[in-house]
């Protein structure tokens, strides 16, 4: 079955302090899609990145940074010197699409990241 | 480009009692899903819906339905709420032809007393 793991359930760190959050997942799919959201406290989940099974080059975004290694089944996600406005719920998901035709996303249970001034 | 829109933003309702919720997609987007958030039980996916038909649907009980309309709209119908069916509801669309691009909306917070 499919299935996303996030080990940490809650961090805090001070501004400019760096994080890292860990995804772990399982799939018998030799094709599958990951992604990142963010669920700010307005509860609208905010598309970060998507990352196909074939593509395992590590990608930077400004502050965020995505390191996708398919030997360890783990897409991890590293803010660089985090702010404030960095505060929220970050989700790690899998795309389920045995759904005849249709995709459903499966997500880990979430990891609030909470950086204080 | 609007985004997705979800109608309305918080309900409250008396167990036994039915509710409705809609969600308009991203224009051109002809698949919605539906998604139910719980502290205990995450992020859930309920059904999704592309160009009016049901194409998936999650292991939830028959009391949840929902159905598309012509204009891609969708609506999502709780009947003899629950205290447990206290969450946010979340609706996402996407073009549905390939892996992810999936935009949610705001969700609506809904609590059964």
């Amino acid at each position: 079955a499919q299935k996303v793991t996030q080990a940490q359930t809650e961090i805090s760190v001070v501004e400019k302090e760096d994080v890292t959050l860990d995804c772990v997942y399982e799939t018998r799919d030799t094709t599958y899609y990951l992604f990142w959201y963010k669920q700010p406290p307005s509860g609208e989940l905010v598309f970060l990145i998507r990352r196909n099974s074939f593509d395992e080059q590590n990608e930077i975004s400004g502050r965020y940074s995505w390191n996708f290694q398919k030997s360890t089944s783990s897409f991890n996600f590293t803010i660089t010197a985090s702010q404030v406005v960095d505060s929220a719920v970050y989700f790690c998901a899998l795309v389920d699409n045995r759904g005849g035709g249709s995709e459903k996303l499966v997500f880990g249970k979430g990891m609030k990241l909470t950086v204080n001034p | 480009k609007a985004g997705v829109t979800q109608t309305p933003r918080y309900l409250i309702k008396t167990r036994g009692q039915q509710v409705t919720l809609s969600c308009s997609p991203i224009s051109g987007h002809r698949s919605v899903s539906w998604y139910q958030q719980t502290p205990g039980q995450g992020l859930q996916f309920l059904f999704e819906y592309f160009s009016e038909t049901q194409r998936n649907k999650g292991n939830f009980p028959g009391r949840f339905s929902g159905r598309q309309f012509s204009n891609s709209r969708s609506e999502m119908n709780v009947s003899t709420l629950e205290l447990g069916d206290s969450a946010l509801y979340l609706c996402a669309s996407s073009s549905g032809q390939g892996m992810g691009g999936y935009t949610f909306g705001s969700g609506t917070r809904l609590t059964v007393v």
